[in-house]
């Protein structure tokens, strides 16, 4: 077990549709990266937020957004959903920024199914 | 520029043999590969990483081989083990203010018994 949470565990939603993901970093966890995986493309970083602010944007969606609370916790939202939008996605946290190269530890993921 | 190459995408080896996995990327900015293990239904977790001033870097069965001039590094799991069946992913990160991954495409390991 990473310490990392993510909820909820199974998402299947319809096209058109907007939902939201939920992750808790490790305690003393200041950072929060969003990944998505899909088998075609792999593990690809979304965004990367630091202690409640962005810090690092990948190639995330413009109908993808992402925060981070004061209480550290980060939700991934994803509106009007495409059937390529089903995949995997990771939350990952580090106690740092990522400058230092800590290690980032990964939730067991969410998996969307967009039917 | 941003890529990671991984190969080979699948790999099957016997119990006590050497799995090696290949990854080679293009930006010589990048100055962290790291290595996540992922078992099915799981996040990745970090296996071993290594930073370019080192060749070589071990960690028990694990070893991480990096070419700098060939811009190439490749994991050898010595002794392969069943439980070491899983996907395993090199990524790279370039010097910034981020913790950005690049992440290969992943190689699945079966270790046969």
């Amino acid at each position: 077990d990473s310490g990392v949470t993510q909820t909820p565990k199974h998402l299947i939603t319809a096209t058109g549709q907007r939902v939201t993901l939920r992750c808790s970093p490790r305690s003393g966890d200041l950072s929060v990266y969003w990944y998505q995986q899909s088998l075609d493309q792999g593990l690809q970083f979304l965004i990367q937020y630091y202690n409640g602010e962005e810090r690092a944007k990948g190639n995330i969606l413009e109908r993808f957004s992402a925060q981070q609370f004061p209480d550290l916790h980060s939700e991934l939202n994803l509106s009007s959903l495409e059937l390529g939008d089903s995949a995997l996605y990771f939350c990952a946290s580090s106690v740092g920024a990522g400058t230092r190269r800590e290690t980032q530890y990964f939730g067991p993921g969410t998996r969307l199914l967009v039917l | 520029q941003q890529q990671v190459k991984q190969s080979p995408q699948s790999l099957i080896v016997q119990k006590g043999g050497i799995s090696i996995i290949n990854c080679a990327y293009e930006n010589t900015a990048f100055d962290y590969f790291p290595w996540y293990q992922q078992f099915p239904g799981k996040g990745p977790a970090l296996l071993i990483a290594i930073r370019p001033d080192v060749s070589e870097k071990k960690e028990g069965r694990f070893t991480i081989s990096f070419n700098k001039s060939a811009k190439q590094f490749s994991l050898h799991i010595m002794d392969s083990q069943p439980g070491d069946s899983a996907t395993y992913f090199c990524a790279a990160s370039a010097p910034s203010n981020t913790g950005k991954l690049i992440f290969g495409q992943g190689t699945t390991l079966q270790v046969k018994p």
